[in-house]
């Protein structure tokens, strides 16, 4: 069964970079018809898609992030990864990992992570 | 962008209740549309695909509706667990966008 899970520190200091890792078990990441995604949500407040990237490495990022996000696939570890720079309180949020269809026939975003609550503050 | 709009943002009903949620995109999506249901402290669950496939493991109670901009979710005979927050997505496009989530909860 395919199980995605989010690691990483749970705090990090306001200008700082949060580097957060999903690892997927179950399948291998190097599917052709799968994206892997980052998708945030701040306390009470609604989803916001952080970025996602393909097995051959190709990105697509959210342009409101105003390209503080980097994602990167390592397939040797059956890994993505995450990571935004220069945070600030306003990126207090759950971060979730989680497998995105390739096209309407597959579901959008099945699984997800468990997620992983990232406080920025001092 | 493509501006995904729930409505209601909040609807109380009891059990054993039909609800229906609407989504309208601000552009053309075809239908490539998702609903997910979330409950508290929990990630979000994919119920719906393709604007009207059903997810694996889904029960029959959720259906989804609509192509190009507008679309439905319906829920019949709600139950206790199915009191959440329901939101739909498009991916016809990036960036990727959410609706802003409808909260159900007991009337």
């Amino acid at each position: 069964q395919l199980q995605l899970q989010e690691s990483g520190p749970g705090l990090v200091k306001p200008s700082e970079t949060l580097s957060l890792t999903c690892t997927v078990s179950g399948d291998s990441i190097s599917s052709t018809i799968y994206y892997w995604a980052w998708i945030r949500q701040p306390p009470g407040k609604g989803l916001e898609w952080l970025g996602s990237v393909y097995y051959s490495g190709r990105t697509y990022y959210n342009a409101s992030l105003k390209s503080r996000v980097t994602i990167s696939v390592d397939t040797s570890k059956n890994q993505f990864s995450l990571k935004l720079s220069s945070v600030t309180a306003a990126d207090t949020a759950v971060y979730y990992c989680a497998r995105q269809g390739y096209d309407s026939r597959t579901p959008a975003f099945d699984p997800w992570g468990q997620g992983t609550l990232v406080t920025v503050s001092s | 962008d493509v501006q995904m709009t729930q409505s209601p943002s909040s609807l109380s009903a009891s059990v054993g209740d039909r609800v229906t949620i609407t989504c309208r995109a601000s552009q053309d999506i075809s239908n490539y549309l998702a609903w997910f249901q979330q409950k508290p402290g929990k990630a979000p669950k994919s119920l719906i695909y393709g604007a009207s496939n059903l997810q694996s493991g889904v029960p029959s109670k959720f259906s989804g509706s609509g192509s190009g901009t507008d679309f439905n979710l319906t829920i019949t005979s709600l139950q206790p667990e199915d009191f959440a927050t329901y939101y739909c997505h498009q991916y016809s496009r990036y960036p990727l966008t959410f609706g802003g989530g409808t909260k159900v909860d007991i009337k």
